[in-house]
Order: structure tokens, then sequence, then C-alpha cells
């Protein structure tokens, strides 16, 4: 079975701070790892995935995250937020040949202070 | 080009009802996946069918139940609709639903049980 916990249901970050959200996996097998990002009243739009081809992944609108096997993390982190990235984030794990199967964590809410 | 739509955008039910939820994929994508967001946690996998057949079902009871089209649009369909199944329900396609290919979500139909 696989699973994510998504560490600090909400996040709270001044413009121009780093944005640092936190997401450990629970896998028994390879991990393939996702985070998307969810605006109020929209479906969720992919951010970045890992596949094992490189640790550290980047992604849209400045983000990346670097996967860490020996901490069984995927934090995803921009240098300096700007006040679009409030959101609400999530962090999901698939079966490899899968992605239409995976499983969320229960996100993390950003909100960015100006 | 269209994203994924669903319809309806916002539905109130009561306890014991059925409701139906559709989905229209991507032009060329032949593969559909439903979710459900139950609020303050992540989607969580209920159905993916390719080519009109099922292949997968997460873990929901007999009430769910799902069926693809020829032109691959997809309905969800939910007996003796209980209060615990309100929620965001978010359908996703991809090309073919194989793989680590990216999801696209459509903006979900909200359920409101009463």
């Amino acid at each position: 079975a696989q699973s994510v916990t998504q560490l600090g249901s909400h996040v709270s970050v001044s413009e121009g701070a780093l944005v640092l959200l936190r997401c450990n996996y629970s896998s028994s097998v390879p991990p393939y790892l996702f985070w998307y990002v969810q605006y109020p009243n929209q479906g969720l739009q992919l951010l970045l995935k890992y596949t094992s081809a490189a640790t550290l992944v980047k992604g849209i609108n400045g983000f990346e995250a670097e996967f860490k096997k020996s901490e069984t993390s995927f934090h995803l982190t921009k240098p300096s937020a700007h006040m679009s990235d409030a959101a609400e984030y999530f962090c999901a794990v698939s079966p490899n040949t899968n992605a239409g199967k995976s499983t969320f964590g229960d996100g993390t809410t950003l909100t960015v202070k100006p | 080009d269209a994203g994924v739509t669903q319809s309806p955008t916002h539905l109130i039910k009561t306890r014991g009802q059925h409701v139906t939820l559709r989905c229209s994929p991507i032009s060329g994508h032949k593969s559909v996946s439903w979710y459900q967001q139950v609020l303050g946690q992540g989607p969580q996998f209920i159905f993916q069918y390719y080519e009109k057949e099922e292949r997968g079902r997460g873990n929901f009871p007999d009430r769910f139940s799902a069926r693809q089209f020829p032109n691959y649009s997809s309905e969800l369909n939910v007996n003796a609709l209980l209060l615990g199944d309100s929620a965001l329900y978010l359908c996703a396609s991809s090309p073919s639903g194989q793989g680590l290919e990216t999801q696209y979500f459509g903006p979900g139909t909200r359920l409101l049980v009463l």
C-alpha cells in the first residue's frame, strides 16, 4: 500500500520569502510522486512529478521538489513567494504503472502575506 | 482547446436519492478517472476507465458505479445517497491512463446531500 503525509495543513509566508511544503511518503515499491496545486473553485493542476530520472525536479511557476529516499520525503520549495501562489497544494503517490490511480495527501493551504 | 468539463457544477440532493455526474475528457484522451474530495481532505480515487473498460476501483461501496461511452465521456452514478457523500467530485483525463502521463483535472461537481 502507498500513502503520503503532508506535514502542516496550513503554511503562511510573507511575499518574497521561501516556500517549503512538506511531504513524506510510504511505499513498498519505488514511488512515483507528484505535486498538484488547486486554486479556489478549480480542479487540480500538475506542478511537477518525480519519475526516477532525477532527484531534483523542476516544475512550473518556479517550484521544485527534491526526492530523498533516505528520508522518504518529497518536499516542495520555491525561493520567493508571490501573492499568486496562495492556494492549496497536494502531494500524491501512484503505482508506477498508472498515475490515474493516485493516492493524495490531505493538502496544505499556503497563505502569502503582503 | 477545451479542457476537461464536468456537469453540473453544483448539485443538491436529499438522502436516499440517486445522482449522476458527467465528465467530458480532453479531445483525444481515452482514460478517465474519478476522485472524491471531501472538505479538508485530499482527493480519493474512485474509478478509472479506459476504452469503456474499468481499469481500477478504489475503496468505495457498490452504491458507486461508473461507465464510459464510445466518445470517452463518462458518468459517475451514486445510489442511496448518504450525508457523507457530500463532496467535490473530480474527473481527470489522460491519453491512455498508462505510465506516468499527466492527468488533467476538471473543475469538479460539488454535491451537497441534505
